[in-house]
């Protein structure tokens, strides 16, 4: 079936450095994907999406691009801020079957330090 | 209104009655999800309703878990004989064209 596999925490930066957080996925067809951010003490957020290959989504500095070749949709942010510090969890909602409910990465937590 | 409600934002049970957990969806948001949240946990799918089709109750934990969705709108996740380990942080999300709008959720806890 399909799954989102994005890479384990804690992840741990200083301020102003490169991010990157890993997802892959497997799916049938053409998923819609989307990164979702959960700040301390709040609720789910959606981040950024894109429904299609090569889209890239982005939003609040961050982007990430619908890779079909590699099965990836990896979030990136060229200069992290410490308000950044957040739980991501990137997702996909199925493009075919009759269930289309959204499958989850178990979420990365990020930490940015002044 | 404007984001997905969800009431009471704060419960506190004793171990063994039941409880309703309310979720107010985003008007013309055909999909909606339950899911749980421990403490610096993901994410729990526990149901899923689209549309006029049969649930996805694939997630519920166990039979003291319920949940309905009247006229394609309001949902109400039941947990009968609640235990300790059902506290956590129950969220509801409503979606359209699968990107999912969560609500603050309930925190349940039971003593």
């Amino acid at each position: 079936g399909d799954s989102v596999t994005q890479m384990e925490g804690p992840v741990t930066l200083s301020e102003e450095a490169f991010l990157t957080i890993n997802c892959t996925y497997t799916a049938t067809g053409y998923p819609s994907l989307f990164w979702y951010v959960q700040y301390p003490g709040e609720g789910l957020q959606l981040l950024l999406k894109a429904t299609k290959a090569d889209d890239k989504g982005s939003n609040k500095g961050f982007e990430a691009t619908y890779r079909k070749e590699t099965t990836s949709f990896h979030l990136e942010k060229g200069s992290v801020q410490v308000s950044d510090s957040a739980v991501y969890f990137c997702a996909l909602s199925p493009s075919a079957g009759n269930n289309r409910k959204l499958i989850w990465g178990l979420g990365t937590s990020l930490a940015v330090n002044p | 209104g404007a984001g997905v409600s969800q009431s009471p934002s704060n419960k506190v049970t004793e171990k063994g009655k039941d409880v309703e957990l309310r979720c107010d969806p985003i008007s013309g948001h055909t999909a909606l999800y339950w899911y749980r949240q421990s403490l610096g946990q993901g994410l729990e799918f526990l149901i899923y309703f689209q549309g006029n089709s049969a649930p996805d109750k694939s997630g519920l934990p166990s039979d003291r878990f319920s949940a309905e969705r009247t006229g394609g709108s309001v949902s109400t996740l039941t947990i009968q004989r609640t235990q300790q380990e059902d506290s956590a942080v129950y969220l509801c999300a409503s979606s359209v064209k699968g990107a999912a709008f969560f609500g603050q959720g309930t925190r349940l806890t039971v003593v």
